[in-house]
């Protein structure tokens, strides 16, 4: 098992440029979601999947899209870049939580590095 | 909004000393998890705990669970070099977990 799997690793854009960060995962998980990490204030999430064809919003939503077409890939799209973007961007999976509390484990991808000039 | 807050946020010690990380919150949480990141890599959970005043151990580390279920610490006993690394809480909320602003942990050999 590959586990989580993201790419690319790294990315430079220019502002305003458009592209696509993959997610996959080869565990069979429901639940899927996208992190960005910037120093000093943890991990805080994006958006988050409960199974194909479900998506919503997590803390920090603006200026990102996600679709989930097939429980194995969860890609986030960047609209049009901005520097406040530049950011780690962390995939995570994990079984879908019982009655939408977590108590399994989470695992992670090891991130995509994204500058925005 | 649900926020944790860790302290101390950076943490240098010597190998063999004990130290201390605490994750508080205002908010209740159904069950809250530490994980453990290295640099260039994703957080890979360490424990999961779910019942106020749980305590669980993992070799040197204690974890502890408030008796509200706001707030847990994470002690290391005879901390040793591959201790290091960036040390974060989580809290689970309805489908999302929130995290804690991570404590950036350095135990000197």
């Amino acid at each position: 098992n590959a586990g989580v799997t993201q790419t690319p690793k790294f990315q430079v854009l220019k502002t305003g440029q458009s592209m696509t960060l993959q997610c996959a995962q080869d565990m069979n998980h429901e639940y899927m979601s996208w992190y960005r990490q910037d120093p000093g204030m943890g991990l805080r999430l994006i958006h988050y999947s409960v199974g194909a064809g479900i998506t919503d919003q997590g803390e920090v939503p603006n200026g990102y899209n996600v679709s989930r077409s097939t429980t194995e890939d969860f890609p986030l799209r960047l609209l049009s870049a901005a520097p406040s973007q530049t950011s780690v961007y962390f995939c995570a999976s994990s079984p879908v939580p019982t009655r939408g509390f977590f108590t399994d484990t989470q695992y992670f991808g090891p991130g995509t590095r994204l500058t925005v000039l | 909004t649900q926020l944790l807050e860790q302290s101390p946020q950076f943490l240098s010690i010597q190998e063999g000393e004990n130290l201390t990380v605490y994750c508080n919150s205002s908010s209740v949480f159904s069950s809250l998890q530490w994980y453990r990141q290295e640099p260039g890599e994703g957080p890979v959970l360490l424990v999961t705990v779910v019942t106020g005043g749980e305590v669980k151990k993992l070799k040197r580390l204690t974890f502890q669970f408030g008796d509200a279920r706001k707030d847990s610490s994470l002690h290391i006993t005879a901390a040793q070099p591959g201790d290091t690394g960036l040390y974060l809480c989580a809290g689970a909320g309805t489908y999302k977990y929130i995290f804690g602003t991570g404590t950036r942990l350095k135990v000197l050999a």
